[in-house]
């Protein structure tokens, strides 16, 4: 079945330095969704990207769609300590609504 | 902002025993999903709801589980027989269409089977 694997598993930063986060898709994916879970907390949905080569931005955070729709990544610039979290990207197999998450990538952030 | 809830927020039960969790999904929302997370590890797919039948359930999804939509508010997740690697935390999720549509997630019950 369809993987989604994410790279690094964990990134521990100083505030304001710049943090990215990758993923993986064994398959070609339909459309990418990443999610943002706070420690205790549950995954909060952040954006979307459907077409291939897609970039869009949120303030500090920039995601991007692979050509192929198989890889994405988030950058986020000038981390704050209200980044700190785990970020998850998630894709649905084929024609379906259930999502795929990949491990996710736990950032830290010293002040 | 509407919101899922899910209750109770933390379940103790004895393995072999039924517990069933409960969600109240976005009231405008179509399909339901059932999510778990063991601590630490990713969250991982159940089962999916729609129109009063399962559309989807993974292979974690086995006879022990079931879903429901009792009334038109209320979805629930029922394990019958609980094991100990059933501890988890359970997550409800709900969108208004299946595809390219971001779905909500609820805060969530920790299962816990001793």
């Amino acid at each position: 079945g369809q993987q989604v694997m994410q790279i690094p598993q964990y990134q521990h930063v100083q505030e304001g330095e710049d943090f990215t986060t990758y993923c993986n898709s064994s398959t070609t994916l339909s459309n990418i969704q990443w999610y943002k879970q706070r420690p205790g907390g549950h995954p909060v949905f952040l954006i979307q990207l459907v077409k291939s080569g897609e970039v869009k931005k949120q303030k500090r955070l920039t995601f991007q769609f692979g050509e192929a729709k198989k890889n994405s990544s988030l950058h986020i610039t000038a981390t704050q300590t209200t980044d700190v979290g785990t970020y998850f990207c998630a894709g649905p197999p084929g024609n379906t609504g259930k999502l795929i998450f990949g491990q996710g990538t736990t950032l830290q952030v010293k002040p | 902002e509407p919101e899922v809830t899910q209750t109770p927020s933390h379940q103790v039960t004895q393995m072999g025993q039924e517990v069933i969790l409960h969600c109240v999904p976005i009231s405008n929302h179509l399909y339901f999903y059932w999510y778990r997370q063991i601590l630490g590890q990713k969250v991982e797919f159940l089962v999916s709801f729609y129109n009063n039948e399962i559309s989807e359930k993974s292979e974690i999804f086995d006879d022990q589980f079931s879903v429901e939509r009792p009334d038109g508010s209320n979805f629930t997740l029922k394990i019958r027989s609980t094991k100990l690697e059933d501890s988890a935390m359970y997550f409800c999720a709900s969108s208004i269409e299946i595809h390219y549509n971001e779905q909500f997630f609820g805060p969530g019950t920790r299962l816990t089977v001793l």
